[in-house]
């Protein structure tokens, strides 16, 4: 069974600044995506970035990069210039392609706060 | 983009009555749709995989009688909460995959629960 782990519950930064949010995972699958998942406010799931598990080039949106250790089956995502728009809850989550279409499962989340 | 719409929004009921959720993709085809379930300030829990024409998949530890899911048709998902109680009371969020576009999950806006 995969299993997704944030050991961040939750962490403040100051507008501007960059900030890293931590998740690891265990699989024993070799071909799976990665994503990182906003949840603000009014609770819609956004995706902020995928990472294809075979792709050794990190995933790049904006602001937002991930740093990808499949060894150590890590998966950082970085905010760059955060915003106070980046306050949200984010979730790391896994999902296996070795069955299409399969469920996503979701790491506890790190509630991140942007300081004005 | 694809849009998956989840109605209603908020719904609050009396103890021991039964609640129905709507789960539609609205520009595209699903033949597999998920149904979590999301306490405050916590993580989305897989409750089960509704899939189209054949029973659900459900989570280990859910319930199937108080959780029924029908997926009757391509585009629409439904999860009843039957014999409704104040334990129940959630946040529940569903999400489904495009036929055509592989791995590309969509989730709804979710459904808040209240039962009184």
């Amino acid at each position: 069974a995969q299993t997704v782990t944030q050991s961040q519950p939750e962490m403040s930064v100051q507008e501007a600044e960059t900030v890293t949010l931590s998740c690891t995972y265990d699989t024993s699958e070799n071909n799976y995506y990665l994503f990182w998942y906003k949840q603000p406010p009014s609770r819609q799931m956004i995706l902020v970035i995928r990472q294809e598990a075979y792709k050794q080039q990190n995933a790049t949106e904006n602001r937002f990069s991930v740093n990808f250790q499949k060894a150590a089956k890590s998966f950082s995502l970085k905010i760059s210039d955060s915003q106070l728009g980046d306050t949200a809850m984010y979730f790391c989550a896994f999902m296996n392609l070795a069955r299409r279409n399969d469920k996503i499962i979701f790491g506890k989340g790190t509630r991140l706060h942007i300081l004005p | 983009g694809a849009v998956v719409s989840q109605h209603p929004s908020r719904v609050i009921c009396k103890s021991g009555t039964s609640v129905k959720i709507e789960c539609r993709s609205l520009d595209f085809q699903a033949t597999t749709m998920f149904w979590y379930r999301q306490f405050p300030k916590k993580s989305l829990m897989l409750m089960a995989t509704s899939n189209e024409g054949s029973k659900a998949t459900y989570e280990q530890g859910v319930e199937k009688d108080k959780f029924l899911i029908n997926h009757a048709s391509l585009t629409l998902s439904t999860l009843t909460v039957t014999s409704a109680h104040p334990e129940d009371s959630s946040f529940y969020i569903c999400s489904a995959h495009d036929r055509a576009a592989f791995n590309v999950l969509t989730f709804g806006a979710g459904s808040r629960l209240t039962v009184l």
